[in-house]
Order: C-alpha cells, then sequence, then structure tokens
C-alpha cells in the first residue's frame, strides 16, 4: 500500500516564476491537507482540502498561493510568482473519509523549494 | 489560544536512558494529541497519538503521558538508542477540523 506521495521532491525556481507542488493521497483517502515547514522551524497548516472543495484554507497566504484536490487527479499546491521566502519544504499529508481514524493524518516526503 | 508550546528545543541523552519531551496547550477544545518523528530530509512520520479520555498511552518504548488539568502531555522514549536521533513534534487539533497545531519541535540526540 502507497504512502502518501509528492513530487517533484526537489524544486528550484527563479524569483517570479510559478511552483506548482502534486500530492497523490494514500489509497482511500480523501482528505488533503497541506503543510510548510520553514528551516529549523515547526509545521504551519496551509489548507485542507476534500474532493473538489477547500475545506479550510486558514493558513494560506492570502496572495500568490492556491491549492486544489480535483475529481481527477493529484492535488496540486501553485505558488505564483515566487520569491525568496517562499523557499521551505511543503508538506501534504492525507486521512481516511471519516471516523475516529480521520484525524490520523499521514505524511509524504515533502517538496523542497528552493527560490533563487 | 492555538499554539502548542513545546520544550526542551534540543536534548542530549546517552544510550539507554529515557528522553522526555514535553508540550502544553491553551485551547481546551483539542481532543487529538499526536506525536511525530521526522528524520533529516523527510516527511514527519506519525509515532504515537492520545486523546484525553486517557491519561497515557504505551506502544513499546514510546509512552504518551497526558495531564487535562494542566493541559499538558509528553512523550517518554524509554531505553533510547542512537536510532531514535531525530526531531520529534507534539501536534494538536479539534476533531474532524484537520488542522493540525505542530510544536516548535524537539531534536533528540542519543549518545551510543
Amino acid at each position: 500500500n502507497a504512502g502518501v506521495m509528492q513530487n517533484p521532491r526537489h524544486l528550484v525556481r527563479r524569483r517570479g516564476q510559478e511552483a506548482r507542488l502534486r500530492c497523490s493521497p494514500m489509497k482511500g483517502h480523501s482528505h488533503v491537507y497541506w503543510y510548510r515547514q520553514l528551516p529549523e522551524e515547526g509545521l504551519k497548516f496551509m489548507v485542507y482540502l476534500q474532493k473538489e472543495n477547500i475545506i479550510d484554507e486558514s493558513g494560506m497566504p492570502k496572495e500568490r498561493f492556491s491549492a486544489e484536490f480535483p475529481k481527477e487527479g493529484p492535488s496540486i499546491l501553485r505558488i505564483q510568482q515566487v520569491v525568496r521566502g517562499d523557499s521551505a519544504a511543503y508538506f501534504c499529508a492525507s486521512s481516511p473519509l471519516a471516523g475516529v481514524s480521520a484525524d490520523t493524518q499521514y505524511f509524504g516526503p515533502g517538496t523542497r523549494l528552493t527560490v533563487l | 489560544q492555538q499554539q502548542v508550546k513545546q520544550s526542551p528545543q534540543s536534548l542530549i541523552v546517552q544510550k539507554g536512558g529515557i528522553s522526555i519531551i514535553n508540550c502544553a496547550y491553551e485551547n481546551t477544545a483539542f481532543d487529538y494529541f499526536p506525536w511525530y518523528q521526522q528524520f533529516p530530509g523527510k516527511g514527519p512520520a506519525l509515532l504515537i497519538a492520545i486523546r484525553p479520555d486517557v491519561s497515557e498511552k504505551k506502544e513499546g518504548r514510546f509512552t504518551i503521558s497526558f495531564n487535562k488539568s494542566a493541559k499538558q502531555f509528553s512523550l517518554h522514549i524509554m531505553d533510547s538508542q542512537p536510532g531514535d536521533s531525530a526531531t520529534y513534534f507534539c501536534a494538536a487539533t479539534t476533531s474532524n477540523t484537520g488542522k493540525l497545531i505542530f510544536g516548535q519541535g524537539t531534536t533528540l540526540q542519543v549518545k551510543p
């Protein structure tokens, strides 16, 4: 049973370019979460999505950042016009549909974004 | 009120010793408290988790102690091994909100 998959694992962008990060949840999981980890810091919640719905985007910066989880395909975190401060590790997590296990989030290996 | 405070920031323990990491929270709506282990360059891996209806949960060498009245919980690693050297994060959430609030992390080094 494959775990949460993220790609690319490493992404280098120049200031002003766009970054697209992809996440495929674990099989049978329909909830996806994105977190950002700055160097030497803990993880910060960004957004919570279900298929075709954004449930909670309270941690997303107001501009340049967007996320989607389409009916088919992976979840995408999109950062437009990247700046150096966007350099971080971005982690995706997934959880099952419902029940007690719904709170348990399983994390992917992350995408390390470097903005030059 | 949404913060989770974790201490210490770093910890050095001899092989075979007990590692103890503490976390405190303020939001009484939190009802699920997981601990994650993260190795350099990897994603966080769920280690153990507890809900406030129990005061202690043990899985192998890892134990969570939970004090609801003090709003504190801690991770104990018994018989610490060099392979346990990693960064440990506590977290808290309210069920079904999907929003994990993480502590700042503790870097554990277990010396042989």
